[in-house]
C-alpha cells in the first residue's frame, strides 16, 4: 500500500522567506499527488495536484510543487511567505486499492509565519 | 458546479449517546464518498468509503458505522459514543476520473464527546 511521509511536523519561517514543505511517497508507479491546506476548524482546500505531464505544478496562493520520480518526492514551495500562509499542510497520494480510489495522507506539517 | 455539504458544524455529545453526521453532494452523480477523521494532533485517517448506494467499506475497526441510503448522501453513525470518538470528521467525494476531479472535502464536523 502507498504511504506518504512529511518531514517536519512543524515548520517556522519569517514573513518574506522561502517556504519549503517536504513530502515523499512510496510507490512503484507514478501516482496522483496532492497538496491540501487546512485553516483552523475548516475543511481541506486543494492547493495543487500532479497527475501527468509537466512535473512542476503551480497552484493557488503562489504555491508550487515539483514531482521528482527519481527521488519519490513532491515538495511544496513558495518563494515568499505571507502571514496568511500560516496553516496546516497535507500531502496526499491517490491510490487504487481493490479497484477503488483512496486518498492517503501524510501526517501534516504545521506552518508558522512570524514577522 | 459540484458542492458538498456537511452538518452539523459542531457537536457536543455525552458518552454513550448516539451519533448521526450527514454529508450530501450536489451537482454530480455516482460519486465515490469518503469519511475521514482527524484526531487532535494527528493526521487524517480514512474511516469509510463508498462507491455506490449500499456499498460501504470500512478501513479500521471502530465504534462507528456508515451508510449510503441515496446516491449523494453519506451518513456516519454510532449507537454509543466513546470519548475516543472525539475529533474532526470530514466528508469527501471524487469521481472515477480522479485526475480531473481530484478529491473535494466538506467543511467538517467538530465532535466533542464529554
Amino acid at each position: 500500500a502507498q504511504s506518504v511521509t512529511q518531514l517536519g511536523s512543524h515548520v517556522s519561517v519569517s514573513e518574506g522567506a522561502l517556504v519549503l514543505l517536504r513530502c515523499n511517497y512510496s510507490s512503484s508507479v507514478p501516482p496522483y499527488l496532492f497538496w491540501y491546506v487546512q485553516y483552523p476548524n475548516q475543511g481541506l482546500q486543494l492547493l495543487l495536484k500532479y497527475t501527468t505531464g509537466a512535473t512542476l505544478v503551480k497552484g493557488i496562493n503562489g504555491f508550487e510543487a515539483e514531482f521528482k520520480k527519481s527521488e519519490t518526492s513532491f515538495h511544496l514551495t513558495k518563494p515568499s511567505a505571507h502571514m496568511s500562509d500560516a496553516a496546516e499542510y497535507f500531502c496526499a497520494v491517490s491510490d487504487i486499492v481493490g479497484g477503488y480510489n483512496k486518498l492517503i495522507f501524510g501526517a501534516g506539517t504545521r506552518l508558522a509565519v512570524h514577522p | 458546479s459540484q458542492t458538498i455539504h456537511q452538518w452539523p458544524a459542531t457537536l457536543v455529545q455525552p458518552v454513550g449517546s448516539p451519533l448521526s453526521l450527514e454529508c450530501t453532494v450536489e451537482g454530480t452523480s455516482n460519486p465515490n464518498l469518503y469519511w475521514y477523521r482527524q484526531a487532535a494532533g494527528r493526521g487524517l485517517q480514512l474511516l469509510f468509503y463508498s462507491v455506490g448506494i449500499g456499498q460501504i467499506s470500512s478501513e479500521v475497526p471502530q465504534n462507528l458505522s456508515a451508510s449510503r441510503p441515496q446516491d449523494r448522501q453519506f451518513i456516519l453513525s454510532s449507537k454509543k459514543l466513546l470519548l475516543s470518538d472525539s475529533g474532526f470528521y470530514l466528508c469527501a467525494w471524487t469521481l472515477r476520473d480522479v485526475a480531473n476531479y481530484g478529491y473535494t472535502f466538506g467543511s467538517g464536523t467538530r465532535l466533542t464527546v464529554v
